[in-house]
């Protein structure tokens, strides 16, 4: 089975822009959750979607949003970018029926904001 | 908010010492999760622990829980430097929201 993937790998944004992230589950998994990882704050959830419905969400203000597609691909955006927003961003898809609800993780995308 | 809490933060220690790192959490959770971070990769999950009393093995290392003391605890048996990494822990609340510890840098020295 193929991993959790995550497009781009790199981007790198200028404040005041806005940026759009994708993810793509592990085949069969319906829950996709986002967090930003930075050196001073550790990994921080951002939200959850199950079913393309918004389960979770974490405390991050307003500009962060995402939505969650019938294939359970998700996309998370980010408007109005500021430098604090440079991270790893990572997407983690789980399972659903399983009991563990263990989370496994993509490869990130490293966001710079100049 | 639930608040987990992982010591030490760093960690330097000599191949083929044995070393625990510790992860508490502040409210009540029966799942327990830890995970394996490289420089500039990503998670890699390596226990789950879903009840009381539960331990679970693999290779040199070894992770426990204490729901009860809202207590796990990730044990290095004779550490070999393909050991070093970051380490975090992760409690899951009843919505299923994970929240990680701040990780405990782990280096090993030949």
């Amino acid at each position: 089975k193929a991993g959790v993937t995550q497009t781009p790998r790199y981007l790198i944004k200028t404040r005041g822009q806005q940026v759009t992230l994708s993810c793509s589950p592990i085949s069969g998994h319906r829950s996709v959750s986002w967090y930003q990882q930075t050196p001073g704050q550790g990994l921080q959830f951002l939200f959850e979607y199950f079913s393309e419905t918004q389960r979770n969400k974490g405390n991050f203000p307003g500009r962060f949003s995402g939505r969650q597609f019938s294939n359970s691909r998700s996309e998370m955006n980010v408007s109005t970018l500021e430098l604090g927003d440079s991270a790893l961003y990572l997407c983690a898809s789980s399972p659903t029926g399983t009991g563990t609800y263990e989370q496994y993780f993509g490869p990130g995308t490293r966001l710079t904001v100049t | 908010e639930l608040k987990v809490e992982q010591n030490p933060l760093f960690l330097s220690m000599q191949e083929g010492k044995n070393y625990t790192i510790y992860c508490n959490y502040s409210t009540t959770s029966d799942r327990l999760y830890w995970y394996r971070q490289d420089p500039g990769k990503s998670l890699e999950s390596l226990f789950v622990l879903l009840s009381n009393g539960a331990v679970k093995q693999e290779g040199r290392l070894m992770a426990s829980l204490d729901t009860k003391a809202r207590l796990s605890t990730l044990h290095i048996t004779a550490a070999v430097h393909d050991l070093s990494a970051t380490y975090f822990c992760a409690v899951a609340n009843t919505g299923n929201q994970f929240y990680f510890g701040t990780g405990t840098s782990l280096t090993v020295i030949p």
